[in-house]
């Protein structure tokens, strides 16, 4: 089964790039996502990336997947404290298009 | 409207008693998702729609919650005998067909507590 894990806390100061990662279990997940949760808001699509891909670059987002250790990464460049929020991996199985999401990453910025 | 929306948006009800949650999805939106967030936690999938059949249910916790979709619009999540440990916020999300890249757009959620 689909399983996607993700540290629970990143702690960064103003300025800083963030780095968040997730690790999934399922390899015949065809696309990943990063979707951001601010508080008292409703989820929103930040970024993806196709498996066949090992890096997506947005703006100030970097998106790293390593398919080979089932790991995805997100940078964020210059945090800024709109940027706290929290941050959820989620794979897309193939076939079904069931999306799994990871627990979920709390980013707090420290001006 | 434009968005996903849910009702209702909040819900208290006494241990025991059943509920039925609402999704009105984005028109057009052939997927439709229903999660699950308890509180500080992440999103537990429940159950996915594709038009009106649930390819996959194997999220949904115990025989007690049931779902539906009719005309590939309004789907409802039901809990029956609900329990304290059902008290969570239950997302859902549409997604329009085609490439599955798209985004998934969603609802702000019902908040239910079960007393």
């Amino acid at each position: 089964g689909e399983d996607v894990e993700q540290s629970l806390f990143l702690s960064v100061r103003e300025g800083d790039s963030s780095v968040i990662n997730c690790t999934y279990t399922d390899s015949s997940s065809t696309y990943l996502y990063w979707y951001k949760q601010e508080p008292g808001a409703g989820l929103q699509l930040l970024t993806y990336i196709f498996s066949n891909m090992d890096m997506k670059q947005d703006q100030r987002l970097t998106v790293l997947l390593n398919k080979k250790d089932k790991h995805l990464s997100l940078r964020i460049a210059d945090t800024q404290t709109g940027d706290s929020a929290i941050y959820f991996c989620a794979e897309e199985s193939g076939g079904y298009q069931k999306v799994t999401f990871g627990t979920g990453t709390k980013l707090q910025v420290i001006p | 409207g434009a968005g996903v929306s849910q009702s209702p948006s909040n819900k208290v009800t006494e241990k025991g008693k059943d509920v039925e949650l609402r999704c009105d999805p984005i028109s057009g939106h052939t997927a439709l998702y229903w999660y699950r967030q308890r509180l500080g936690q992440g999103l537990e999938f429940l159950i996915y729609f594709q038009g009106n059949s649930a390819p996959d249910k194997s999220g949904l916790p115990s025989d007690r919650f049931s779902a539906e979709r009719t005309g590939e619009s309004v789907s409802t999540l039901t809990i029956q005998r609900t329990q304290q440990e059902d008290s969570a916020v239950y997302l859902c999300a549409s997604r329009r067909p085609g490439l599955a890249d798209n985004e998934q757009f969603f609802g702000p959620g019902t908040r239910l507590t079960v007393l």
